[in-house]
């Protein structure tokens, strides 16, 4: 069975451009996750989709980040316009929801902004 | 203060060497603590985890929850230069989704 891919692995991107990491998780799972790793900081979280609804987004920084979930399949974090406290290696989860389920990360999107 | 406070290392030791990896944490909401495994380029791995206080020992690996002092604990006995890695605790609310991480500790084994 697939695990949790994204794409890209690593984006390079200069400040005020667009950037969109995508998310695919493993098939089946209702509940996906972004996390964020600032260098030096804590893995934070981002937001949680339960199939296409956004469960909680409370980590989401500002309104610069937008992530969807259409049909309840992959998702895509659009972060526009970048600034360089985006850098950072941004996380994909998934899990199937049921109590304390493991949450399963992809290996991450490691986004730099120039 | 950070909710989840841990030493980032590096922590290195030599093969066979018992390890202690320890957090600290603040949210007295936590019910669940995990500690993931995260090797160069990899995404976070589930190493095991512990509801409320006490013990929970998988393998070479044991995990302990102090409540009482907010203290979490990883052992590592007979170490492999395969654990290198950095190690990383979270704290996790009963009934929440989200985890909260501590910055991590790098740890080496030598041979």
């Amino acid at each position: 069975e697939a695990g949790v891919t994204q794409f890209p692995s690593h984006s390079v991107i200069e400040k005020g451009q667009t950037v969109t990491l995508r998310c695919d998780p493993i098939s089946g799972h209702d509940n996906l996750y972004w996390y964020r790793r600032v260098m030096g900081k804590e893995i934070k979280f981002l937001l949680h989709f339960v199939k296409e609804s956004k469960q909680d987004e409370s980590g989401m920084p500002n309104n610069r980040f937008l992530a969807e979930r259409t049909g309840g399949t992959y998702s895509t974090l659009k972060v526009q316009p970048a600034e360089l406290e985006d850098s950072g290696v941004y996380f994909c989860a998934s899990s199937t929801g049921t109590n304390l389920d493991t949450q399963y990360f992809g290996p991450g999107t490691r986004l730099t902004v120039l | 203060q950070k909710e989840v406070e841990q030493d980032p290392g590096p922590l290195s030791v030599p093969e066979g060497a018992i390890v202690s990896l320890n957090c600290t944490y603040s949210n007295s909401a936590f019910q669940y603590f995990m500690w993931y495994r995260q090797y160069s380029r990899k995404g976070p791995e589930l190493l095991m985890y512990t509801y409320s206080s006490g013990n929970k020992e998988d393998g070479r690996f044991t995990a302990q929850v102090d409540k009482s002092s907010k203290y979490i604990s990883l052992f590592i006995r007979d170490s492999q230069p395969s654990d290198s890695a950095t190690y990383l605790c979270a704290g996790l609310t009963g009934g929440g989704n989200k985890l909260t991480f501590g910055t991590g500790t790098q740890l080496k084994v030598e041979l």
